[in-house]
């Protein structure tokens, strides 16, 4: 099914671990985003990438890197987990924002950090 | 900076009634308004985008409109069942390229 996959769908860490969350589409989108949504709080945009081979910051970038691996894939790395990012984490994806600007969005994953 | 906010945050209503749920957002320079659904547990689902040159936009019960010049949109539901219970979320893509979300409605119907 077309669509755009996260894996894992749930994750408990212990505060300083390290994880990598994994993103990929295959609808040949060109910009794709990473969100954390937080009770009280909504979506809240981390980081995006409008287009293959770049990246920039959203609104809660700290504590977070991306990568672009390719057009398909983009990937959440959080390298020394902190209880305050514990959350659900949303990847999400459109063909080109300007011109064609529906988001499609995965199902989730939801940390825990212990 | 973009926000924008949804009101109200919660909302409870008989099954069979017409609703309104608002957006507003600060600043007028975007590309187009999305409002989604998301179900307890679940992503979210596109259910109308309005483009900045558009007015509104309908899918079924759903009609949703855009004033820019104020910024504020409406998604209006249409004789609500129990099925429609979801947050709502409203979304706007700035002139930067980014989607900022609304913090959402809760919306209940009553059976």
């Amino acid at each position: 099914n077309a669509g755009v996959t996260q894996t894992p769908k749930f994750q408990v860490l212990k505060t300083g671990q390290s994880m990598t969350l994994q993103c990929a589409q295959d609808m040949n989108h060109n910009s794709m985003y990473w969100y954390r949504q937080d009770p009280g709080m909504g979506l809240r945009l981390i980081y995006y990438s409008a287009s293959e081979g770049t990246t920039d910051k959203g609104e809660v970038p700290n504590g977070y890197n991306v990568s672009r691996l390719n057009k398909r894939e983009f990937s959440l790395r959080l390298e020394s987990a902190a209880p305050s990012q514990t959350s659900v984490y949303f990847c999400a994806s459109n063909l080109e924002f300007r011109f064609m600007p529906e988001a499609f969005f995965g199902q989730g994953t939801r940390l825990t950090v212990v | 900076k973009q926000e924008v906010t949804q009101i109200p945050a919660a909302l409870s209503v008989p099954e069979g009634e017409n609703l309104v749920l608002n957006c507003s957002f600060t600043d007028s320079a975007i590309y187009n308004l999305q409002w989604f659904r998301q179900d307890p547990g679940k992503g979210l689902t596109s259910l109308l985008l309005i483009q900045s040159s558009q007015r509104e936009q309908t899918s079924g019960r759903l009609n949703a409109s855009l004033d820019k010049s104020s910024g504020r949109s409406t998604l209006y539901i249409a004789a609500s069942q129990p099925g429609d219970s979801a947050t709502y979320l409203c979304a706007v893509t700035n002139r930067d390229d980014k989607i900022i979300f609304g913090k959402g409605t809760r919306l209940h119907i009553l059976p």
